[in-house]
């Protein structure tokens, strides 16, 4: 069964520096999204991607964020200088179509800033 | 902005008997509405939906009850299995938009 696949699994990196966390969505969806999930809490929308450009963003995804998708299979999402808060479960998704919201999600990447 | 809210967060149920959980939303552009279900360390997983145009999906031991007026929805499983603790996650989507909402959760054990 097809499934998004995310790497890493784990990254620990210092205040600062930058960190980019990557994705292989389904390969016959076409919109994307990051989600991410601090320990314990809800699971926060950061950005949706169709037709290469951002089609909406959350207000957590600040200047600091970007996404890109820079080759037909890969979508990333770059953080430029990580933040302490910043630790926390980055998922992404996909799906064939924008009119349901069911989402297919990776596994995630933990993110770990010390 | 809690748009999407689940105020319970754990329930706990014994195996065979009935579990509920409950989600309120807010916002009445909302038309489609989804339970996901989720391990640790994993992703979530899609589980049932409802479209607003409906008042009750049944797929299995899972239905999901809409009650549009009160802003409500419920996911039953019946019966319960201990395969089925997880964290069970609410969400909401409007026509159009490009983004899912995600209420906070609800941590279901199932005893055997």
């Amino acid at each position: 069964e097809p499934e998004v696949t995310q790497t890493p699994s784990h990254q620990v990196t210092q205040m600062g520096q930058e960190v980019i966390l990557r994705c292989v969505p389904i390969s016959n969806h076409l919109y994307f999204y990051w989600y991410r999930q601090i320990l314990g809490q809800k699971v926060e929308f950061l950005v949706s991607f169709y037709n290469n450009e951002i089609s909406e963003k959350s207000e957590i995804f600040d200047d600091q964020f970007s996404v890109e998708r820079p080759d037909g299979s890969n979508f990333t999402l770059k953080i430029r200088s990580t933040k302490l808060e910043d630790s926390a479960m980055y998922f992404c998704a996909s799906n064939p179509t924008v009119n349901t919201g069911e989402l297919f999600f990776g596994e995630g990447s933990r993110l770990t800033v010390l | 902005d809690q748009q999407v809210k689940q105020n319970s967060p754990s329930l706990s149920v014994q195996e065979g008997r009935i579990s509920i959980l409950n989600c309120d939303y807010t916002n009445s552009m909302f038309d489609y509405f989804l339970w996901y279900k989720k391990y640790p360390a994993e992703g979530p997983t899609f589980l049932i939906s409802i479209s607003s145009i409906k008042d009750k999906n049944e797929d299995g031991r899972f239905t999901v009850f809409l009650n549009k007026s009160a802003k409500h929805l419920s996911l039953h499983i019946v019966p319960s299995q201990p395969g089925d603790s997880a964290v069970y996650f609410c969400a909401a989507s409007a026509t159009g938009g490009f983004k899912t909402i995600f209420g906070a959760g609800t941590r279901l054990f199932v005893k055997a």
